[in-house]
C-alpha cells in the first residue's frame, strides 16, 4: 500500500526566513503525481504545488519550490521569503493509479513576525 | 469564476441519523471527490465520481455513499450516523482525474458534521 510519511508535526521559522517540510513516500509504481497543499485556519484546501513523476525538473511556483528525488522517494516543499499569510497546515499527498490522493499527516508551520 | 461550493458549513446531528452534504463543483468540472477529515485519522479518501458514475471508492462502510447529478453537482450521504463520523467533510473538484493534464484537484471550504 502506498504511504506518505511527513516526520514534521510543527515548525516555526521568523517572516523572511526559508523554510524546507520533508515529505517521503512509498510506492511501487513508476509514474504518478505529488502535490503540496496547504490548510490555513479558514480550512480551505489549497494547492501549492504538483510534480509529475516522470519529469526530472522539480517544480517551482513563486516562492514555492519542491526537491524531488524519485530514487529517494523524498519530495520536500520549500518556501523562501516565507510571509505571515504563509502560516497554515501543509499536506504532502500522493495521486495512485486509481486517482486518490493518500495523505501525509500533516506539517503544521508557524510564520512568525 | 467561481469556486466549489459545500453546504451545508456547519451541520449537529444526533446518532443514527442521516445526513446529506451537497458539493457543485467548479463549472466545467466532470470529477467530484470526497475526503473525510478527522484529527485522529487524517485525510481519507472517499469517493470519486465521472460523468455520474463511482470511479473509485474508499475503504468506508456502505454508510458512505454518494451520487453525481447531471450537471457534475455531487452529494454525499452517511445514514445511522455513528459519533466517530464527526468531521470535516471535503469536496474536489477536476477536470478530470484520470487525465495527467487534468488531475489537479480543487477543494471545497467543507462541511463540518458533528455527531452528538
Amino acid at each position: 500500500a502506498q504511504t506518505v510519511t511527513q516526520s514534521q508535526p510543527e515548525m516555526s521559522v521568523q517572516e523572511a526566513e526559508t523554510v524546507t517540510l520533508s515529505c517521503t513516500y512509498d510506492t511501487s509504481e513508476s509514474n504518478y503525481y505529488l502535490f503540496w497543499y496547504k490548510q490555513p485556519p479558514s480550512r480551505q484546501m489549497i494547492l501549492v504545488i504538483r510534480q509529475e513523476a516522470y519529469k526530472q525538473q522539480n517544480a517551482t511556483e513563486n516562492r514555492f519550490s519542491v526537491n524531488f528525488q524519485k530514487a529517494a522517494k523524498s519530495f520536500s516543499l520549500k518556501i523562501s521569503d516565507s510571509q505571515l499569510g504563509d502560516t497554515a497546515m501543509y499536506f504532502c499527498a500522493f495521486m495512485d493509479s486509481n486517482y486518490q490522493l493518500i495523505w501525509g499527516a500533516g506539517t503544521k508551520l508557524i510564520i512568525k513576525p | 469564476k467561481a469556486g466549489v461550493t459545500q453546504t451545508p458549513r456547519y451541520l449537529i446531528k444526533t446518532r443514527g441519523q442521516q445526513v446529506t452534504l451537497s458539493c457543485s463543483p467548479i463549472s466545467g468540472h466532470r470529477s467530484v471527490s470526497w475526503y473525510q477529515q478527522t484529527p485522529g485519522q487524517g485525510l481519507q479518501f472517499l469517493f470519486e465520481y465521472f460523468s455520474e458514475t463511482q470511479r473509485n471508492k474508499g475503504n468506508f462502510p456502505g454508510r458512505f455513499s454518494g451520487r453525481q447529478f447531471s450537471n457534475s453537482r455531487s452529494e454525499m450521504n452517511v445514514s445511522t450516523l455513528e459519533l466517530g463520523d464527526s468531521a470535516l467533510y471535503l469536496c474536489a473538484s477536476s477536470l478530470d482525474t484520470a487525465s495527467s493534464g487534468a488531475n489537479v484537484l480543487t477543494f471545497g471550504a467543507g462541511s463540518r458534521l458533528t455527531v452528538l
